[in-house]
């Protein structure tokens, strides 16, 4: 099975609106960090945003959020009044007590004007 | 530097032709991992160290690939015998170990490896 799940190949968003982008995890872990990371057309990978396995709240950095619904085990990126620059290449990744780092295959966001 | 190094930035060499290529981890990481990733592709594992040892080698597609870390320090991840197939970007990320808050990963600019 995999270990994170992105089921959005591809999504557009108009600029100023908010967007969800998905992510599902498997652990059978009860200590997990959930990360997002974005990754621009320059390649870069970005550290965008952590939930722990026990935050009691969802995460928020900026206009990044992250809906964190532990019994699904789902972890979604929310961005808020998006901007052109907010095109790229977005991945959620797991971590377990291990040290592993699990990557999803990704989610290719482009901002339309 | 503050960040993570990786060398060369670019390398294009022959099929066949042995590579090494290194990651210059932040300093006091003490786990170090390789990725692969092919244009347009998603994170490929290759492996990760703790401090110098590797507990999870699962990710190498061959064994043509090795990879080894000294001192807990610099990493060198092999490619020997090159195959046209190996051609991609390869990450290196490094970390503080374990889960407290905000341990993320932090990035290397990738070596692209381009085998003709």
């Amino acid at each position: 099975a995999q270990k994170i799940t992105q089921t959005q190949p591809g999504m557009f968003v108009q600029e100023k609106e908010a967007v969800t982008l998905d992510c599902t995890y498997d652990t059978s872990d009860q200590s997990y960090g959930l990360f997002w990371y974005k990754q621009p057309s320059s390649g870069e990978m970005i550290f965008l945003i952590y939930q722990g396995s026990y935050d009691e709240q969802n995460a928020t950095e900026g206009r990044y959020s992250l809906n964190f619904q532990k019994a699904r085990k789902s972890a979604n990126l929310v961005i808020s009044a998006s901007q052109l620059g907010d095109s790229a290449m977005y991945f959620c990744a797991m971590r377990e007590v291990g040290n592993q780092f699990y990557f999803g295959t990704g989610t290719s966001l482009t901002v339309i004007p | 530097g503050a960040g993570v190094s990786q060398s060369p930035s670019n390398k294009v060499t022959e099929k066949g032709k042995d590579v090494e290529l290194r990651c210059d981890p932040i300093s006091g990481h003490t786990a170090l991992y390789w990725y692969r990733q092919s244009l347009g592709q998603g994170l490929e594992f290759l492996i990760y160290f703790q401090g110098n040892s590797a507990p999870d080698k699962s990710g190498l597609p061959s064994d043509r690939f090795s990879a080894e870390r000294t001192g807990g320090s610099v990493s060198t991840l092999t490619i020997q015998r090159t195959q046209q197939e190996d051609s991609a970007v390869y990450l290196c990320a490094s970390s503080f170990s374990g889960l407290a808050r905000n341990n993320e990963q932090f990035f290397g600019p990738g070596t692209r490896l381009t085998v003709l």
